[in-house]
């Protein structure tokens, strides 16, 4: 299976800092989409984001971004001016070589305290 | 419009009894998946139907899990029987296609005892 690696296990912050998730992925794919879920403590995961592989441009959302590196297999996602209802597990996601389903890394616990 | 639903939220059992998780997908997805996360560890895919029928079941465990879709509506995993390593929260998602966002419910969160 091809790996999504979310390297950071834990992050705390506090409101208002600017914060980095990593996400590195393996693909031996020319096209594949990459994902960002987060799971906010309701527990439901809510969509964030999908990329595909032939877009490389970095995409802002608000206080959303996500940076992909295609070179280097990453899509990395900051949080600017983190608030306290950033607080949640974020997983980052690719789908798998037939496009039925989602690989899925470990997540990343962001906490942001006030 | 309606999300994803599961029931239950919560789901305690004993070793060796059976359980019936239930999904209802958004209306007019035809892609349903059930993923499963045991704790500490990434959520894992179980599998796939396209309405009624089973596309890709290869992250099913073993034969303790049945998954079915009759209609190609809502969808029921049970297990059966239930093993102490089954427990963990397993997800359910549906989407309009594949390769495009799933939306995912709140998850029922299974322990066995």
């Amino acid at each position: 299976a091809q790996k999504v690696t979310q390297a950071q296990t834990e992050i705390s912050v506090v409101e208002k800092e600017d914060v980095t998730l990593d996400c590195v992925y393996e693909t031996r794919d020319t096209t594949y989409y990459l994902f960002w879920y987060k799971q906010p403590p309701s527990g439901e995961l809510v969509f964030l984001i999908r990329r595909n592989s032939f877009d490389e441009q970095n995409e802002i959302s608000g206080r959303y971004s996500w940076n992909f590196q295609k070179s280097t297999s990453s899509f990395n996602f900051t949080i600017t001016a983190s608030q306290v209802v950033d607080s949640a597990v974020y997983f980052c996601a690719r789908d798998n070589q037939a496009g039925t389903a989602l690989i899925f890394g470990k997540g990343t616990t962001l906490s942001v305290s006030s | 419009e309606a999300g994803v639903t599961q029931f239950p939220s919560h789901s305690v059992i004993e070793k060796g009894q059976t359980v019936t998780l239930r999904c209802d997908p958004i209306s007019g997805h035809d892609n349903l998946y059930w993923y499963r996360r045991v704790m500490g560890k990434e959520i894992k895919f179980l599998l796939h139907f396209v309405k009624e029928s089973k596309q890709d079941e290869s992250g099913m465990p073993n034969n303790r899990f049945l998954a079915e879709r009759t209609g190609g509506t809502y969808s029921t995993l049970k297990v059966q029987p239930a093993e102490l390593e089954d427990s963990g929260v397993y997800f359910c998602a549906s989407s309009q296609s594949t390769r495009t966002e799933a939306f995912f419910g709140q998850g029922t969160r299974l322990t066995v005892v």
